[in-house]
C-alpha cells in the first residue's frame, strides 16, 4: 500500500464515451501527478499540480482534462477518446518546494481500453 | 535534447546478480532514481543518487558516477519476486524528472 489509491482499475470505453480516472493520496502531499504509461515506452508526464498551480505537457491533447479540487483528491476527466489513447494512467504523488521534488508515490493504475 | 537509455529486457537465474545499466543526458542534474514496478501493482522508489559513488540498501545496490552521466542497479540473490521492471529517471535542473523506457528482468529458477 503506497498511500495512492487509484479508481477504477480497469476501463474499456468507446471514442464517443466520457469517463474520469480518480486518484486520492492519504500521505499529506502537496504535489499530484497524471503520468501516461505506453507499452515499451518512457513514462509520459501529462499534468502536474503542485503548490497551486498547474503544469501540463503541451502536447497532451485536449480531449484530457486534468481537475485538482485540494491537495488530496485528482481527476482526469476522458471524452471522445481515440484507440492510441490506450494505455496505463498512472498518478502519483510527491512534496515538493521552491528547491526541488521528493520522491514520487505512485497508485496501482488505470489500465485503460479504447475501443 | 533530454535521453536515458536503459536495456529493454534481461535475464538472469534466482540466487544471481544482476547488474541493470542506466546512461542518462539531462539539462542539468539533480538526482537519478530507481523505481521498480510489478504489472498490476504501483511503481515503488528503490534508491536516489546524487553524489558520485554506490550506495547499498540490502540486496540493492546503486550507483552513480556523474562525470560519465552513468548509473547502475545491482540486485544480489535474486528471488523470482525480484522479476519486474526497473525504471530509471534523471532530474533535470527544473526538478523534473526524465525517464527511461524500463527494463524488463526475468528470473529464471
Amino acid at each position: 500500500e503506497t498511500g495512492v489509491t487509484q479508481t477504477p482499475r480497469h476501463l474499456v470505453m468507446g471514442m464517443t464515451n466520457k469517463k474520469s480516472l480518480k486518484c486520492e493520496q492519504h500521505l499529506g502531499h502537496n504535489a499530484m501527478y497524471w503520468y501516461k504509461q505506453s507499452a515499451k515506452k518512457p513514462l509520459e508526464l501529462m499534468f502536474v499540480y503542485s503548490l497551486e498551480e498547474r503544469v501540463e505537457n503541451n502536447s497532451v491533447p485536449s480531449r484530457f482534462s486534468p481537475e485538482c479540487p485540494n491537495s488530496s483528491h485528482l481527476f482526469l476527466h476522458l471524452h471522445t477518446l481515440q484507440p492510441e489513447d490506450s494505455a496505463l494512467y498512472l498518478c502519483a504523488s510527491s512534496f515538493r518546494s521552491g528547491t526541488g521534488s521528493e520522491k514520487l508515490f505512485f497508485g496501482s493504475g488505470t489500465q485503460l481500453s479504447v475501443l | 535534447g533530454q535521453n536515458i537509455d536503459q536495456p529493454t529486457e534481461m535475464t538472469a537465474t534466482e540466487g544471481a546478480i544482476v547488474q541493470i545499466n542506466c546512461t542518462y543526458q539531462t539539462s542539468g542534474f539533480n538526482g537519478l532514481f530507481w523505481y521498480q514496478h510489478h504489472a498490476g501493482e504501483a511503481p515503488t522508489f528503490l534508491s536516489y543518487n546524487v553524489l558520485d559513488g554506490l550506495e547499498e540498501k540490502g540486496r540493492f545496490s546503486s550507483f552513480l558516477s556523474r562525470s560519465k552521466g552513468y548509473s547502475y542497479l545491482l540486485l544480489k540473490e535474486l528471488q523470482m519476486k525480484d522479476s519486474a521492471s526497473y525504471l530509471c529517471a534523471s532530474m533535470d535542473s527544473n526538478y523534473q524528472l526524465i525517464w527511461g523506457a524500463g527494463t524488463k528482468l526475468i528470473i529464471k529458477p
